[in-house]
């Protein structure tokens, strides 16, 4: 079954400064690579996902990118924000496989002001 | 538009006590539907999901069990709670081709 790594696990950074989070999968059959962003004692919320025939997408300060061929994407922060403070997870899915959503172990970010 | 509901939000329960945490969804048919658990500060741990009524897979063998009587009901159960049991219980839903969405949660401190 598919497997995904997920680092850093904690990450801290000056507000302003960029942040990169980065996730491997094990199944070049996953498609589907969505990043939830959970503030404290919420529940976890899509912030930006992207498919397998795309290599990068962007929504305003976030970014990510996917690469297929080393079974890796990536959540990009630029300008970050203590708003930004929160724990991060990526995961990935396979098409049509609606009950396999695999998730990351999370990304702790603190963004110091 | 589509909406999850979760309740209780909070619940404090003696161990050895029963448990029976509800889901429900609206705005939408058939939707996938599963069961996570967070301990503090820990990552998202599937239990359950479902892809119809009456159908259900476990991920992790436990005392907990869930059950789908309705198309937008899911049901997370016990009949004797452990004290391991406690944690952040989060109730999602899928459309095939689309991401999960979580509902608010609820957090079960087992005594």
């Amino acid at each position: 079954g598919e497997n995904v790594e997920q680092h850093p696990s904690t990450l801290s950074v000056q507000e302003g400064d960029s942040a990169v989070i980065k996730c491997t999968y094990s199944d070049s059959a996953s498609n589907y690579f969505p990043w939830y962003k959970q503030e404290l004692g919420k529940r976890p919320q899509l912030i930006i996902d992207i498919r397998s025939n795309v290599g990068e997408k962007k929504d305003q300060r976030i970014a990510v990118t996917l690469n297929k061929t080393a079974k890796h994407f990536s959540l990009h922060i630029t300008e970050t924000q203590p708003e930004d403070s929160a724990v991060y997870f990526c995961a990935a899915r396979k098409h049509g496989d609606g009950q396999n959503f695999v998730f990351g172990p999370g990304t702790r970010l603190s963004v110091l002001p | 538009s589509q909406t999850i509901h979760q309740w209780p939000a909070t619940l404090v329960q003696p161990v050895g006590s029963p448990l029976s945490l509800e889901c429900t969804v609206e705005g939408t048919s058939n939707p996938n539907l599963y069961w996570y658990r967070q301990a503090a500060g820990r990552g998202l741990q599937l239990l359950f999901y479902s892809v119809g009524i009456g159908q259900i897979s476990s991920e992790v063998p436990q005392n907990l069990s869930a059950s789908r009587p309705q198309d937008r009901q899911f049901i997370l159960s016990s009949k004797k709670l452990l004290l391991s049991d406690s944690g952040f219980y989060l109730c999602a839903w899928s459309a095939l081709g689309t991401e999960q969405f979580f509902g608010p949660g609820t957090r079960l401190t087992v005594l």
